[in-house]
């Protein structure tokens, strides 16, 4: 999507490192959320935020953290990363809770 | 029982054919529903957004809603090969932090020429 961009769009990492990716948009919306997509479980709700240092947890946060310092940027850090986390993560924005929300491409994320 | 239960297919169908893919829900308190296009290593692409019961249509696609049976599809009509992808269903409901998405696991669709 033209507004959203994530980084890294790929990485590898180990067992017990940190990992930081970053969405990024350009559409001024209030509303970010991150999501992890697996084979079976769909689309799952990790973190979300309703504004600048505004955030909440979803289904599945346990092991992720996020922050919002500004309104085009959201990150999510997996503070001590495990092979369970191996995951595509993605982005989505909305202008308000009774929007579509809009997707980036993913970030695809290994961990060995 | 999941919320959203979307059958996962994999759906194969000749290029031309019409496409029927569905989603049922449990919870009569959802308001929007939408659809969404995945193509592979992309991120899902909004096709269809109402919130009414009845049908939508744009171009080749109609959603349709029914509320009271708790059911929701999608037609692709003269389906193409640039159809293949997985589709994703969507639904919001109210709650006490404003409305929550929930989705369908995915619809697999291969259009065949």
């Amino acid at each position: 999507d033209a507004g959203i961009t994530q980084s890294p769009r790929h990485k590898v990492t180990e067992t017990g490192t940190p990992v930081t990716l970053r969405c990024h948009q350009t559409e001024n919306h209030r509303y970010m959320y991150w999501y992890r997509q697996d084979p079976g479980h769909g689309l799952r709700l990790i973190h979300y935020s309703y504004g600048v240092k505004d955030t909440d947890k979803g289904e599945v946060s346990d092991g992720y953290s996020v922050s919002r310092s500004k309104t085009e940027d959201f990150l999510l850090t997996l503070e001590s990363a495990t092979s369970s986390q191996t995951s595509v993560y993605f982005c989505a924005i909305a202008y308000n809770t009774n929007q579509p929300q809009h997707f980036g491409d993913g970030t695809r994320l290994s961990i060995l | 029982q999941k919320e959203v239960e979307q059958d996962p297919g994999p759906l194969s169908v000749p290029e031309g054919a019409i496409v029927s893919l569905n989603c049922t829900y449990s919870n009569s308190a959802f308001q929007y529903f939408m659809w969404y296009r995945q193509y592979s290593r992309k991120g899902p692409e909004l096709l269809m957004y109402t919130y009414s019961s009845g049908n939508k249509e744009d171009g080749r696609f109609t959603a349709q809603v029914d509320k009271s049976s708790k059911y929701i599809s999608l037609f692709i009509r003269d389906s193409q090969p640039s159809d293949s992808a997985t589709y994703l269903c969507a639904m919001t409901r109210t709650s006490n932090t404003g409305n929550q998405f929930y989705f369908g696991t995915g619809t697999s669709l291969t259009v065949i020429p």
